[in-house]
């Protein structure tokens, strides 16, 4: 079993809509919680991190934790065609480590 | 502030040498980690170094090495290249451990023939 499942997509929404990205973990013990979005031929960079459960907003982007169900989930708002990419899940566990999920490509069209 | 740098940033090798990956963290950081990303695998961790110490390792063969040095520059080394080794190799570095967000370099494109 994968430690971090995301669907690997594409998600197509259009321009202005509301997009959701899901993603689920294995081990309860997971402390932290981090959205990363990656540009086809760029390295990952942060979007947001969460840690508590509940929602988390930044900008048009709402993060929201449920330790119970094991899943996180990423809300972008007014999606725009510069969100287009593909966004990355990473769950830190008890060792510290950092794992991704294979990440999901999202497809914003105008 | 300066950004997780890394050299070089494209490598073409060939089956059998060696290669060596640098990364220089973010100023003031000293946690440095590898990873490993192709397409059919996504991002895999190779390792994580913490004051010049190997802290965590991933799923790899001793074929990937690494070590740290006490600016908290981070080398990486793989032996032996095999053709699976093509892959984009990323650093990234983070204040501490735990909930620290790590920020990641441009990466290190690898090619082997």
């Amino acid at each position: 079993q994968k430690e971090v499942e995301q669907n690997s997509g594409p998600l197509s929404v259009p321009e202005g809509a509301i997009a959701s990205l899901n993603c689920t973990y294995s081990d309860r013990g997971s402390q932290s919680f981090f959205w990363y979005r990656q540009y086809s031929g760029k390295s990952p960079e942060l979007i947001m991190f969460i840690y508590s459960n509940g929602d988390k907003e930044d900008g048009r982007f709402t993060a929201q934790l449920n330790k119970a169900s094991q899943y996180v989930s990423l809300l972008i708002r007014d999606s725009q065609p510069s969100d287009s990419a593909t966004y990355l899940c990473a769950v830190t566990y008890n060792t510290d480590k950092l794992i991704f999920g294979t990440g999901t490509r999202l497809q914003v069209f105008p | 502030k300066a950004g997780v740098t890394q050299t070089p940033r494209y490598l073409i090798k060939t089956r059998g040498q060696q290669v060596t990956l640098s990364c220089s963290p973010i100023s003031g950081h000293r946690s440095v980690s590898w990873y490993q990303q192709t397409p059919g695998q996504g991002l895999q961790f190779l390792f994580e170094y913490f004051s010049e110490t190997q802290r965590n390792k991933g799923n790899f063969p001793g074929r990937f090495s690494g070590r740290q040095f006490s600016n908290s520059r981070s080398e990486m080394n793989v032996s032996t290249l095999e053709l699976g080794d093509s892959a984009l190799y990323l650093c990234a570095s983070r204040l501490g451990r735990g909930r620290e967000t790590q920020y990641f370099g441009p990466g290190t494109r690898l090619l082997v023939l």
